[in-house]
């Protein structure tokens, strides 16, 4: 079965220094990854993907995501939070035609 | 180009009462899928829709139903509401190109119903 773990339910870090927040899968096949963030009383907003290809990926709001097969992590990176970061972040995989799995989510809060 | 939009936004209803929800996908979009959010559980897959087609399902009981239309809108059914079923409810739609479906899910804001 297809799963998804981000170990850590909430990652604290002061505004302007760097963040990391962790994921790993089980997936049988080619994962495709992603990261959605989600904001109090709102939907899912998509952050960014891998399908293949480079192993660092950039997305939205200056967030980026390594890819690492052997560790089989999509850890999703900021070189400097923002308190506005804050948020619920969602790690995801699917294969091929296969059905979104989620992690739990980890919580980021930015301090100033 | 517009995002999905779900419908209402919240709802209150009562024990054994059902209740449907729309969801318009991204202009294009022909899968949709729904997903059920709450603090216990996290983000649970209910089912997708491709082409009017269920194509996935997840593990909910059968009080829990969906379909989609022709242009690609899908609703979801409730019925026999438990207290338990509250919850905020998310739809997502995917592009189908011509490679198949685009791995990425696009999110609405949710439906938040709320039994009691």
């Amino acid at each position: 079965a297809q799963s998804v773990a981000q170990p850590e339910d909430q990652v604290n870090v002061a505004e302007g220094n760097p963040l990391t927040v962790k994921c790993t899968y089980s997936v049988s096949g080619n994962p495709y990854l992603f990261w959605y963030v989600q904001y109090p009383n709102r939907g899912l907003q998509f952050l960014l993907k891998y399908i293949t290809g480079d192993n660092l990926v950039k997305g939205s709001y200056g967030f980026e995501a390594e890819f690492n097969k052997s560790q089989t992590s999509f850890h999703l990176k900021k070189p400097s939070a923002l308190v506005s970061d804050s948020a619920l972040y969602f790690c995801a995989a699917r294969t091929g035609f296969q059905k979104l799995v989620f992690g739990t989510g980890t919580r980021l809060l930015v301090s100033p | 180009k517009a995002g999905v939009t779900q419908t209402p936004r919240y709802l209150i209803k009562t024990r054994g009462q059902q209740v449907t929800l729309s969801c318009s996908p991204i202009s294009g979009h022909r899968s949709v899928s729904w997903y059920q959010q709450t603090p216990g559980q996290g983000l649970q897959f209910l089912f997708e829709y491709f082409s009017e087609t269920q194509r996935n399902k997840g593990n909910f009981p059968g009080r829990f139903s969906g379909r989609q239309f022709s242009n690609s809108r899908s609703e979801m059914n409730v019925s026999t509401l438990e207290l338990g079923d509250s919850a905020l409810y998310l739809c997502a739609s995917s592009l189908v190109g011509d490679r198949g479906i685009s791995p990425e899910a696009f999110f609405g804001q949710g439906t938040r119903l709320t039994v009691v």
